[in-house]
């Protein structure tokens, strides 16, 4: 199974806040994990990724959590902003197709 | 980062008309992903696109619906062929980096609505 499962599907934070984004696959052949921000009328562009030989990899404000056992995975914003407010992704890789699934997405508001 | 170029970014067509968008690469890359993305939807993958061979669609997609070409290493179209309203979606391209191993970056998408 190709699926990769996200939530909450929205979410809302205040200024400076922490927002969390979870997501869980399972399919073992995935390789490459990245998180991606899409504003309205923009493509995805890519936030942080990380690979499952490390459990944590920080970015800024931008955390990426990895559980290789449970094949769990989620995005830390510290001090969000209301500029963060965007819809975001997961993904997972696949080694051989190296095509991305993409979790379902989830709308993120942070209020002033 | 690889920097892709999508063409045409939006367009209204009528039922049964065909429309091709174009993808641009400033880079040279091996292969080349076309997504579509329903309104309000998440990604999913059409078709992979290698120089050189036949694309390879995902389940659900197929090439006389969908058709590909790849002349070269930097440029790619995809087709939607035959156009019906459920065909409106966000048609994007994707490429991997080839200085960044994992790393896929996407064109701003082409708006597609069918009318």
């Amino acid at each position: 199974q190709q699926q990769v499962k996200q939530s909450p599907q929205s979410l809302i934070v205040q200024k400076g806040g922490i927002s969390i984004i979870n997501c869980a696959y399972e399919n073992t052949a995935f390789d490459y994990f990245p998180w991606y921000q899409q504003f309205p009328g923009k493509g995805p562009a890519l936030l942080i990724a990380i690979r499952p030989d490390v459990s944590e990899k920080k970015e800024g404000r931008f955390t990426i959590s990895f559980n290789k056992s449970a094949k769990q995975f989620s995005l830390h914003i510290m001090d969000s902003q209301p500029g963060d407010s965007a819809t975001y992704f997961c993904a997972a890789r696949d080694t051989g197709r190296r095509a991305l699934t993409f979790g379902s997405g989830t709308r993120l508001q942070v209020q002033p | 980062s690889a920097v892709i170029s999508q063409k045409p970014s939006r367009d209204i067509c009528q039922r049964g008309t065909s429309l091709t968008i174009q993808c641009q690469v400033d880079s040279q890359v091996t292969m080349m992903f076309w997504y579509r993305q329903q309104p309000g939807q998440s990604l999913t993958l059409i078709a992979t696109a290698n120089q050189g061979s036949e694309a390879t669609y995902e389940s659900g997609f197929v090439i006389d619906k969908f058709p590909i070409s790849r002349p070269n290493l930097t440029f790619s179209t995809l087709t939607v062929s035959n156009m019906s309203p459920e065909d409106s979606s966000i048609y994007l391209c994707s490429v991997e980096d080839p200085l960044r191993a994992g790393a896929a970056f996407f064109g701003q998408g082409t708006r597609l609505t069918v009318v």
